[in-house]
């Protein structure tokens, strides 16, 4: 069954930096994701990405964040001077369609900001 | 606004009994709803789905139950099983956005005990 892969699975990053998540969402999809999830708590949605735009965003994704898709598979998120609290599980994900469809998540990367 | 929440944080059963999940959400406009587990460390996956037109919708071994008139949502889980420990998710969509993004819920944890 395909599914979306998310690399690296574990990130460590100091304040400040930039840091590049990446993702390779299932093949025939059409809409794309990222989510957060802070240790322990719900999973947040950050911005969609359909027809190489975004579709929407919440207020989590402000101007350190932006999400790229470089070619026909892969899907990026980027934070470009990371704060202590974005340390965080993110999950990319993927739908086939823009409503009436589940999404399928990767299986995140940790991203640890010291 | 709008908001999907979870009346019990946590639940913990019996193998072979039955599970019920509650969810509760705020948001009228509300049509497409999926119901998402999440085992230790990996992201969220499909379980079962309902749009809005629906009162009850069945896959193997679990059942949701929608009721518009209270925006309550259930998931029942039957003869439930150690692998079935996870935290379980309600997540909401709606029509009416670009996006077809999710919003999520609190989650509940299942414990099965053996």
């Amino acid at each position: 069954e395909p599914e979306v892969t998310q690399t690296p699975s574990h990130q460590v990053t100091q304040m400040g930096q930039e840091v590049i998540l990446r993702c390779v969402p299932i093949s025939n999809h059409l809409y794309f994701y990222w989510y957060r999830q802070i240790l322990g708590q719900k999973v947040e949605f950050l911005v969609s990405f359909y027809n190489n735009e975004i579709s929407e965003k919440s207020e989590i994704f402000d101007d350190q964040f932006s999400v790229e898709r470089p070619d026909g598979s892969n899907f990026t998120l980027k934070i470009r001077s990371t704060k202590l609290e974005d340390s965080a599980m993110y999950f990319c994900a993927s739908s086939v369609g823009r409503a009436n469809s589940p999404l399928h998540f990767g299986n995140g990367t940790r991203l640890t900001v010291t | 606004g709008e908001s999907v929440g979870l009346h019990l944080p946590t639940l913990s059963v019996q193998e072979g009994d039955n599970s019920i999940i509650n969810c509760a959400y705020s948001n009228s406009a509300s049509d497409y709803f999926i119901w998402y587990k999440q085992e230790s460390g990996k992201g969220p996956q499909f379980i079962i789905d309902i749009r809005s037109n629906m009162d009850k919708r069945q896959g193997q071994r679990v059942t949701v139950l929608l009721n518009k008139t209270v925006k309550h949502l259930s998931l029942q889980i039957a003869a439930t099983q150690p692998g079935d420990s996870a935290v379980y998710f309600c997540a909401e969509n709606t029509l009416n956005t670009n996006a077809g993004k999710s919003t999520f819920g609190d989650g509940t944890t299942l414990t099965v005990k053996p």
